[in-house]
């Protein structure tokens, strides 16, 4: 079964240091999010891509976040000063179509974690 | 914010169906209600949606109310690999992110 991968599966970083969280989505999917989930807290969405740009972002996607698609497989999260709030799991999710007609296939996570 | 009420938790005998309830008393006739589940700390999996008939799938039935304002997620021989927060969210049309709520934690007891 197709599935969504995420590396590294935990990152510790040291807080101001820059990250870049990886995703290789399913081969003929579209539409790509992330979400995080802050430990004990609700799954939150931060920002779904489609066709090369961003299609929608929350009010927690501010400009310490990017996202990038940098060729055909992978899709890319960069943190660019980490704080210590942004310690959390992140996860990718992709779909093949709009999610009103389809389902999101989620990624199992990278935990990261900001000393 | 979700757009739905849930059961902050449950509990179910292993083997026994496990009903979980939740409100979208606010849903128009377009959107959709769907189910995703997480178990502990993995990333949310689909389970099923639908608009207005019940739909069935290997997983789980979808049972809906004919004003819509409602829902049921049913598992109908829950085991203990099925304790999970279970997430019931309403999906505006357009491309809009699915929005998770608290959920319901179903807690599968031998």
């Amino acid at each position: 079964e197709p599935e969504v991968t995420q590396t590294p599966s935990h990152q510790v970083t040291q807080m101001g240091q820059e990250v870049i969280l990886r995703c290789v989505p399913i081969s003929n999917h579209l539409y790509f999010y992330w979400y995080r989930q802050i430990l004990g807290q609700k799954v939150e969405f931060l920002v779904s891509f489609y066709n090369n740009e961003i299609s929608e972002k929350s009010e927690i996607f501010d400009d310490q976040f990017s996202v990038e698609r940098p060729d055909g497989s992978n899709f890319t999260l960069k943190i660019r000063s980490t704080k210590l709030e942004d310690s959390a799991m992140y996860f990718c999710a992709s779909s093949l179509g709009l999610l009103e007609n389809t389902e999101a296939f989620f990624g199992q996570g990278t935990r990261l974690t900001v000393v | 914010d979700a757009k739905t009420t849930q059961p902050p938790s449950m509990d179910c005998a292993e083997g026994r169906a496990a009903n979980l309830p939740c409100n979208h008393s606010t849903i128009s006739g377009n959107e959709y209600v769907y189910w995703y589940r997480q178990i502990h700390s993995q990333g949310p999996q689909y389970i099923i949606h639908g608009l207005k008939n019940n739909e069935t799938n290997e997983m789980a039935s979808l049972i809906i109310t004919e004003d819509r304002k409602s829902s049921t997620l049913i598992l109908p021989h829950a085991t203990l690999r099925d304790t999970a927060v279970y997430y019931c969210i309403v999906l505006y049309s357009g491309n809009t992110p699915l929005v998770f709520g608290k959920g319901t934690r179903l807690s599968v007891i031998a």
